[in-house]
């Protein structure tokens, strides 16, 4: 059983698109992460959503855009992509925001913008 | 802010010596620390953690020790395998701080 579920594991694109990459989580946590890794392997957060409320907002520009339709589901919708925006994103969901929570995080998904 | 220091690397070893990958953090409060893992082409796995300080963390062979008074967690092994080569990150969670700030990652490769 997958704890944290990704789709799609892959994706290429051409710049100006819009693309989505969904994330669920069947631990029943309460909170969950969007991280972005770049070519170097630096891991930095994006998002965290906490019983479908925005809890961090880190500066992330605005074509980049969270979505919560329920606490299993965390989705990410980029539009209008760049050629920075490659890299390979993380969804990660924890119990709930406490400080001492284990985050478990998915596989990723590798994006790659052409 | 809160930010994390790893050791660079990459670090090459043979199999079975001893493994050392230094970290050190600044936070304010009580943060929790923790040590990541990311075997190639996969996410990210928690490795162990500890949540005050000198707690040890451990787990399949490694231990981090929280140090507050040197801000340290260091990671350690006592003997590698090759199994153990991945990026590992050493990451800080603060009291109110409600996402994980993590070091820049330090490659293991064990040969055999």
């Amino acid at each position: 059983d997958t704890a944290v579920s990704q789709t799609p594991k892959y994706l290429v694109t051409q710049m100006g698109n819009d693309k989505s990459i969904k994330c669920e989580q069947n631990l029943g946590h309460d909170t969950m992460y969007w991280y972005k890794q770049d070519s170097k392997k630096f891991l930095k957060i994006m998002f965290s959503y906490n019983n479908k409320e925005l809890i961090i907002n880190e500066t992330v520009p605005n074509r980049f855009s969270p979505k919560s339709p329920d606490k299993a589901h965390l989705n990410l919708h980029i539009n209008s992509l760049e050629l920075g925006d490659s890299a390979v994103y993380f969804c990660a969901s924890s119990q709930d925001a406490d400080s001492t929570d284990t985050q478990y995080f998915g596989p990723g998904t590798r994006l790659t913008v052409l | 802010g809160d930010s994390v220091t790893q050791m660079e690397g990459p670090v090459t070893l043979s199999e079975e010596a001893f493994l050392t990958i230094n970290c050190t953090y600044t936070a304010t409060g009580y943060p929790s620390l923790f040590w990541y893992v990311q075997y190639p082409g996969e996410g990210l796995q928690l490795l162990l953690k500890a949540t005050k300080a000198d707690d040890k963390g451990s787990n399949k062979g490694f231990e981090a020790t929280y140090r507050k008074e040197t801000t340290s967690f260091h990671l350690e092994k006592g003997s590698v395998q090759v199994s153990d080569s991945a990026v590992y990150f050493c990451a800080l969670r603060g009291g109110s701080n409600y996402k994980l700030t993590f070091g820049k990652g330090t490659l293991l490769t064990v040969n055999p």
